[in-house]
């Protein structure tokens, strides 16, 4: 039982590249989120799930897009990377309904040049 | 809009002296308040999940208390392994399952 796989650990792109954040979980959970944590702040939520084919924008959604076509995979796209995008980024999932704790990965270290 | 904030930013003990860390929180019909640990260069790991005033959660040299606005995390005896940052987060009734984070207590103990 791996829980949530984040991939990949560590990414450098360029400022205008676009790339794709893996994250896939084998808790057959149907909420997936993804966060962005920034130096000394706590996490920010991005884009969340809360079953295939449903997503909804959170708090900072802004230059991110995802899709969720199957339970297990919930992938965060950078449609054009811009400085202000580097970051550590957490993928999480938890059961369904409200008082759910969430389960995370060890998260993307991304940095944009 | 829902709302936490933790203190202290930092908090340095030595190890065997006992403190606590504070999470006090705004929001529309709790739903459930998380503690959480997160250590360096890794993700959150789940703690505790408190539903209403009163409750109280244990856990080795930890335990979570809940009141209608705040809630503490005492630590007694800490042990230098118990360094890390504490998250907490809030689930309100309007927020479709979201959960809101504070910005963390970043824990040092010292042999």
């Amino acid at each position: 039982n791996a829980g949530v796989t984040q991939t990949p650990k560590f990414q450098v792109l360029k400022t205008g590249q676009s790339m794709t954040l893996q994250c896939a979980q084998d808790m057959n959970h149907e909420y997936m989120s993804w966060y962005r944590q920034d130096p000394g702040m706590g996490l920010r939520l991005i884009h969340y799930s809360v079953g295939a084919g449903i997503t909804d924008q959170g708090e900072v959604p802004n230059g991110y897009n995802v899709s969720r076509s199957t339970t297990e995979d919930f992938p965060l796209r950078l449609l054009s990377a811009a400085p202000s995008q580097t970051s550590v980024y957490f993928c999480a999932s938890g059961k369904q309904g409200s008082g759910q704790p969430q389960h995370f990965g060890d998260g993307t270290r991304l940095s944009i040049l | 809009e829902d709302q936490v904030t933790q203190s202290p930013e930092a908090l340095r003990l030595q190890e065997g002296e006992s403190s606590s860390l504070n999470c006090s929180y705004t929001v529309s019909g709790l739903r459930g308040l998380f503690w959480y640990r997160q250590d360096p260069g890794k993700g959150p790991e789940f703690l505790f999940t408190l539903y209403s005033a009163g409750e109280e959660k244990e856990k080795e040299r930890l335990k979570a208390t809940l009141t209608k606005k705040e809630s503490f995390l005492h630590i007694t005896a800490p042990k230098p392994e118990d360094s890390a940052t504490y998250l907490c987060a809030v689930q309100g009734a309007t927020n479709a399952g979201k959960s809101t984070f504070g910005d963390g207590t970043t824990l040092t103990v010292k042999p």
